[in-house]
């Protein structure tokens, strides 16, 4: 079965630094999809980020990029520059067909 | 923008009630899904939808059942609510095509007494 490990339950960050967020997943497909989606307290999840695995480079969206290595089944976040908007809970996801498996997820805490 | 919303943000039920949670979703999408999110678990599937009328189980069915009559709804059913229920449970959809982000609801926060 596929899984979604996030190994750092939580994280914080000094307001205007970067952070790294950690994910593996363990998978014997070779076509899928991956995602980290944020959720604020009390506030609808949304997607952030999302990367197809047939592309080698990494998808970045404004502030937040992704190391992508396929090889090491690793997906991790980066996100630059802060806000204390990004404080949320944040999920890793893997996607192939209609099977998505969510990571614990890892809350993140920005100070100011 | 997608908007898919859920019937109550919260809801306070007793053992052995039948439990109604509605999903509705205004983009026309094929897949409607149902999670179930508990601290240090993540979001676990229930049941998904991939056109009217059709259902398939997810991870944790058991004590679930759904119903999807029409395209833009997706009704989870707790036929005997439990304590063991009490979750916030999440709705979300996407297009029919390999790979389509799911777009997710508010979320119901069900408290079972």
């Amino acid at each position: 079965a596929q899984t979604v490990t996030q190994s750092q339950p939580e994280m914080s960050v000094q307001e205007a630094e970067t952070v790294t967020l950690s994910c593996t997943y363990d998978t014997s497909e070779s076509d899928y999809y991956l995602f980290w989606y944020k959720q604020p307290p009390s506030r609808q999840m949304i997607l952030v980020i999302r990367q197809e695995a047939y592309k080698q480079q990494n998808a970045t969206e404004n502030r937040f990029s992704v190391n992508f290595q396929k090889a090491a089944k690793s997906f991790s976040l980066k996100i630059s520059d802060s806000q204390l908007g990004d404080a949320a809970m944040y999920f890793c996801a893997w996607l192939n067909n209609n099977d998505m498996r969510f990571g614990a997820g890892t809350r993140l805490t920005v100070k100011p | 923008d997608v908007k898919v919303t859920q019937s109550s943000r919260y809801l306070v039920k007793r053992t052995g009630e039948k439990v109604f949670l509605e999903c509705v979703q205004d983009m026309d999408h094929e897949n409607m899904f149902w999670y179930r999110q508990d601290p240090g678990l993540g979001l676990r599937l229930i049941y998904f939808s991939y056109d009217v009328k059709m259902k398939e189980k997810g991870d944790i069915p058991e004590g679930y059942s759904v119903s999807r009559e029409k395209k833009e709804r997706f009704s989870l059913i707790l036929e005997s609510a439990s304590t063991n229920q009490t979750s916030m449970y999440l709705c979300a959809s996407s297009f029919g095509l390999a790979g389509e982000t799911q777009y997710f609801g508010p979320g119901t926060r069900l408290l079972v007494l």
